[in-house]
């Protein structure tokens, strides 16, 4: 199972919004609404910001959100503030009965 | 407080073995299904392996196939990983991590609680 596609990185000003596109296949990120994301910062354990493409977990701030399109999923972050610098790995169910992730993007807030 | 801790780690020879551990508190770990997730040193994120919330239900990643065993002792709010034949490529943190949705039925869940990490490493 190859993993999912993701930019290297992104970045974006205080305030500004940014978008994260993982995109897979018909077998995996196509085929069911079993999308998450995760924000790992450095030396930490991952956090799940987005759990069935577009549900947040509690205590989850609203700025951020999931969608999905075809084989592409994608993450927004809006507002975006300091402490959303981290890395993000979109991860999904696939046809083989497992779970594949991204191979990550690392935001960084200018 | 809800919480994972593993533990198990080290440095291990090629061909050798290691058994990790995953302390659950502060849930009913008898109701959720359980994971093992990893990541290599400056790399992205590996999905391991599920176990359901009764055993019933195991998946391995096709990188640990027939080497690696998950187990969970319900009794003991403890889960665990069973490594053999350790390879270089296997070296990473890994974490335990718990299924977000109480008594899933298999691993399409997301990930919403995990541990801090335990670090394997397989070198001569």
């Amino acid at each position: 199972q190859s993993a999912l596609t993701q930019p290297a990185s992104v970045s974006g000003s205080p305030g500004q919004s940014i978008t994260i596109s993982c995109t897979g296949t018909s077998s995996d990120v196509g085929g069911y609404n079993y999308v998450s994301w995760y924000q790992q910062h450095p030396g930490k354990a991952p956090k799940l910001m987005i759990y069935d493409v577009s549900n947040r977990p509690s205590g989850v701030s609203n700025r951020f959100s999931g969608s999905k399109s075809g084989n592409t999923a994608s993450l927004t972050i809006s507002g975006l503030q300091a402490e959303d610098e981290a890395d993000y790995y979109c991860s999904s169910y696939t046809s083989s009965s497992t779970q594949v992730f991204g191979g990550g993007t690392k935001l960084t807030v200018l | 407080e809800v919480q994972l801790v593993e533990s198990g780690g080290g440095l291990v020879q090629p061909g050798g073995s290691l058994r990790l551990s995953c302390a659950a508190s502060g849930f009913t770990f008898s109701s959720y299904s359980m994971n093992w997730v990893r990541q290599a040193p400056g790399k992205g994120l590996e999905w391991v392996s599920y176990i359901s919330s009764s055993s019933s239900t195991i998946y391995y990643a096709d990188s640990v196939k027939g080497r690696f065993t998950i187990s969970r002792d319900n009794a003991k709010n403890s889960l665990y990983l069973q490594m053999n034949s350790l390879r270089a490529e296997d070296t990473a943190v890994y974490y335990c991590a718990r299924t977000i949705t109480l008594a899933a039925a298999g691993p399409h869940d997301a990930f919403d609680i995990w541990g801090q990490g335990t670090m394997v490493t397989v070198s001569s």
